[in-house]
Parts: structure tokens; C-alpha cells; sequence
């Protein structure tokens, strides 16, 4: 049972555009969530994060957003940026001791010049 | 500093042999993971380690051992290789404080025939 869902396989914007990446959770208990990035052989690279007491976090061009009653996230990039093109892992964390991330499947995000 | 390096980058092993994998930090956290990322997929986690000597399972530790006797190192043990385990493994290490924040490796690519 998939407990982070990254419904959207893929999605192409154009250059210069919001991208919004999207995430949905079924587990009420995760309490942070975090956003990676990855390209093509290489290792996963952290974004940005939120918790769970917060509803919006901000770091340039990053925005994301949290809505606990619908258990949903979203990642916003504007603009976007050819550089952006890469895969994009939501990821959220286990509450408790010794917390282990769950991980989407991702969403590869194509940006147009 | 390097951060989180793994060896090898890319390794094609014959069913029924064994390998190691290497992950070493320099960033003197004591929190370390092993991933596997299968194509299309979300990364599962197999062993983590939140300091030297203590070790446990993850996900889908199934195939695999680990061992931790100092804090920059984390080999993953693969004993007798099958084509299931056809994978790309991350090592990922975690610093102190509440954040989850993970730092991954560039990743090994691991085919087995």
C-alpha cells in the first residue's frame, strides 16, 4: 500500500511557467515532509521540507504547501527554469523514535526552453 | 568534504555471488541508510544504522546484511545475488536535530545475471 502518492508520472512546462508537482499522504501521523530532487546518475538532492505545524514554507523559488485535512502537499517552482528538469521525490517522515523517511514514486518534471 | 561516496559506481554480478557495497561520510553523522531504487520507482529503504554498532531493518532487508563498527562507515553485504536484487543502491547518512533532512551518495548500479 503506497503511503505517499505522486499521482502525476510526469509533467512538462514552459520555460519561465509555474510548475506544480503535487503529493498526497494516507498516514495522519507522518509530521514532516520533505521535497528531493534527482538527476540522471546521481544521488537523490534535499529541496525543501515543512512541518506538519506549518501550512507554507518558502526558500526562493520553492514554495510548498501543506493541507493536513486533505492530507496533500504541492511543490510550486516559478519560474521555472530548464536547469529544473529532473525527477522530484515527495517524501514524508514517521513519527517517533529512530524516523524513517516513505518515499513517492516521483514526478519527472521537463521544463521547455 | 566529500560527504556520502560509494563504491563501486556500477558492478554486473553472476547469480549466486556475493559483494559489497561501500558507503563512507566525512560529515560525522550518526545516522546512516541503505536504499534501493527499483526503475519507476520510490526508494525502499533496506538496513539504516543510528550509530556505530547498532543496526536494523528496514523495509525490505530480505538478501542483504549490514554492519556499522565505526560512524563514517556503512557496508551493505549482498551473500548470494539474484536478479530480484537488479537495482540502484543510495547510501543516505542524517545529522542531529529534528529535521529529517537525508544526504545521499551518487549511488552504486547493480546488475545481476
Amino acid at each position: 500500500d503506497q503511503q505517499v502518492k505522486q499521482n502525476s508520472p510526469s509533467l512538462s512546462v514552459q520555460e519561465g511557467r509555474i510548475s506544480i508537482l503535487n503529493c498526497d499522504y494516507t498516514n495522519s501521523m507522518f509530521d514532516y515532509f520533505l521535497w528531493y530532487k534527482k538527476y540522471p546518475a546521481e544521488g537523490p538532492t534535499f529541496l525543501i521540507s515543512i512541518s506538519s505545524i506549518k501550512d507554507k514554507n518558502e526558500d526562493g523559488r520553492f514554495t510548498v504547501f501543506l493541507n493536513k485535512s486533505a492530507k496533500h502537499l504541492s511543490l510550486h517552482i516559478v519560474p521555472s527554469q530548464p536547469g529544473d528538469s529532473a525527477v522530484y521525490f515527495c517524501a514524508a517522515a514517521t513519527a517517533g523514535n529512530n524516523r524513517k523517511l516513505i518515499w513517492g514514486l516521483g514526478t519527472s518534471l521537463a521544463v521547455n526552453p | 568534504n566529500a560527504g556520502v561516496t560509494q563504491t563501486p559506481k556500477f558492478r554486473i554480478l553472476k547469480i549466486g555471488q556475493s559483494m559489497t557495497l561501500q558507503c563512507t561520510q566525512d560529515m560525522n553523522h550518526n545516522y546512516m541508510y541503505w536504499y534501493r531504487q527499483d526503475p519507476g520507482m520510490g526508494l525502499k529503504l533496506i538496513y539504516y544504522s543510528v550509530g556505530a554498532g547498532i543496526t536494523d531493518k528496514g523495509e525490505v532487508p530480505n538478501g542483504y546484511n549490514v554492519s556499522r563498527s565505526t560512524t563514517e562507515d556503512f557496508p551493505l553485504r549482498l551473500e548470494l545475488a539474484a536478479p530480484s536484487q537488479t537495482s540502484v543502491y543510495f547510501c543516505a547518512t542524517k545529522g542531529p536535530g529534528p529535521q529529517e533532512t537525508q544526504y545521499f551518495g551518487p549511488g552504486t548500479r547493480l546488475l545481476v545475471l
